[in-house]
């Protein structure tokens, strides 16, 4: 069965600072993974997917994600935080075919002025 | 259009109150889904419906009743709540063929509270 584990609950990143975010999966096949923002209280917003092709890949709002099969990881990253980037950031993975995302619990960032 | 609307933002109902959510898409997509989710947690499936029929049930009590009349609306009748239920109640859309890889785009949820 498809899992994700998000070890980070939360990070705090100086304003300006760079961001990296944990993520690893466990599937037997080629996973698809996916990134979501979530501010409080709102929806989920994709920030960017992996499919296949190049294992680094460009999201929105300057963020951007490298797939890494020998370490099961999709780290997520963003060379410089801005405070509006503060919410709640879950990596998920999905199986084609399959009608489902499974989500990670999630890793809220907090960003210091 | 490539927003999913839910409606109501925020609802408060008694235990005895019949309610309903409404999700709504233009995007041509397919495949709708219900999410619950609870404060710190990550989304949970409740249901989804492909090409307007009920494809997976996660579950889920009966007082929760999804109903799919087309297309574009999805709905969630709530009757008899109990306030544990009380959540995030999250709509999403995608491609009906291999939705995984396409992603889902998410409403904006409809805050439920149960007292």
């Amino acid at each position: 069965a498809q899992s994700v584990t998000q070890p980070d609950i939360h990070i705090t990143v100086s304003e300006g600072a760079s961001l990296e975010l944990r993520c690893n999966y466990s599937y037997g096949a080629t996973p698809y993974l996916f990134w979501y923002v979530q501010s409080p209280g709102q929806g989920l917003q994709l920030l960017l997917k992996y499919f296949s092709g190049d294992t680094l890949v460009q999201g929105i709002k300057g963020f951007e994600a490298e797939f890494k099969r020998s370490q099961s990881s999709f780290n997520l990253r963003k060379p410089s935080v801005h405070w509006s980037d503060a919410a709640e950031y879950f990596c998920a993975v999905g199986s084609t075919g399959f009608q489902k995302l499974v989500f990670g619990t999630g890793t809220r960032l907090l960003v210091s002025p | 259009d490539t927003e999913v609307t839910q409606t109501p933002k925020h609802l408060v109902m008694g235990m005895t109150n019949k309610k309903s959510l409404k999700c709504e898409q233009h995007m041509g997509h397919r495949a709708m889904y219900w999410y619950k989710q609870k404060a710190k947690k990550p989304p949970e499936l409740m249901f989804v419906y492909s090409y307007e029929k009920l494809s997976i049930n996660e579950s889920v009590p009966s007082r929760f009743s999804p109903e799919c009349p087309n297309s574009s609306l999805l709905n969630l009748h709530l009757h008899a709540l109990q306030p544990e239920d009380s959540a995030l109640y999250l709509c999403a859309s995608s491609q009906a063929k291999t939705p995984s890889t396409g992603g889902y785009t998410f409403g904006s949820g409809t805050r439920l509270t149960v007292v």
